[in-house]
């Protein structure tokens, strides 16, 4: 059981926009920034999104993060089939002195 | 180029233990906290541990707390996980990541390497 909440599974064709959610509570999304992290089949994760809607350079604007209250979410516009992959947010809590991730969504695109 | 490189992983037993070891280059090791996250086969990812810049602060998730160990060797640019009385349910494969400045999250991370406890 993931400190944070994500849907297991999302889908979209391509060009479509989807959104991954990620729940948490005051002790984590509620008082921290969020993180997402994308990773492809066979290979480590890497940061798509820092401090809750920041874009590492190399990152195309298809991609954009949001945060309210204790939820925080992941919007890809444009959808194409290299999105195909599993996404995980992440932020710090407070209470657990520690780093927690959700349990991760697998993308599929039609 | 930022590089982090993992290595140590293999086959132990049920109690044993095991050092994995994380080489970086490619940055001033010395400004970063260091972070080690795991992945056990088809689930997702969990963090483990973290350490700050000196050494002067180390934190764990509480499933590894007293069994697990980070250090950082700034001299060799290394960062080490010591596992102690190691379960099955510790198998996974266990990445080194960078956690960059000014909360820039996990910016850069290795290639992981695979630990199986089994008998």
């Amino acid at each position: 059981q993931s400190v944070l909440t994500q849907p297991p599974s999302a889908s979209g064709t391509p060009g479509q926009r989807v959104t991954v959610s990620c729940s948490g509570s005051s002790s984590n999304i509620g008082s921290n920034y969020v993180y997402w992290y994308r990773q492809l089949p066979g290979t480590a994760p890497n940061l798509l999104i820092y401090k809750n809607d920041q874009r590492p350079s190399g990152v195309p604007d298809r991609f954009s993060g949001s945060k309210s209250g204790t939820s925080a979410s992941l919007a890809i516009s444009g959808l194409r089939s290299e999105d195909e992959a599993d996404y995980y947010c992440a932020a710090w809590d407070g209470s657990l002195s520690n780093w927690v991730f959700g349990g991760g969504t697998k993308l599929t695109v039609l | 180029e930022v590089q982090l490189v993992e290595s140590g992983g293999g086959l132990v037993q049920p109690g044993g233990s095991l050092r994995l070891s994380c080489a970086a280059s490619g940055f001033t090791f010395s400004n970063y906290w260091l972070t080690w996250v795991r992945q056990a086969p088809g689930k997702g990812l969990e963090w483990v541990a973290n350490i700050k810049q000196r050494g002067s602060e180390k934190n764990y998730v509480d499933s590894v707390k007293g069994r697990f160990t980070i250090s950082r060797d700034g001299a060799k640019s290394s960062v080490y996980l010591q596992m102690n009385s190691l379960r099955v349910d510790d198998t996974a494969v266990y990445y080194c990541a960078r956690e960059g400045r000014e909360a820039a999250g996990f910016d850069y991370w290795g290639q992981g390497t695979l630990v199986t406890v089994s008998s």
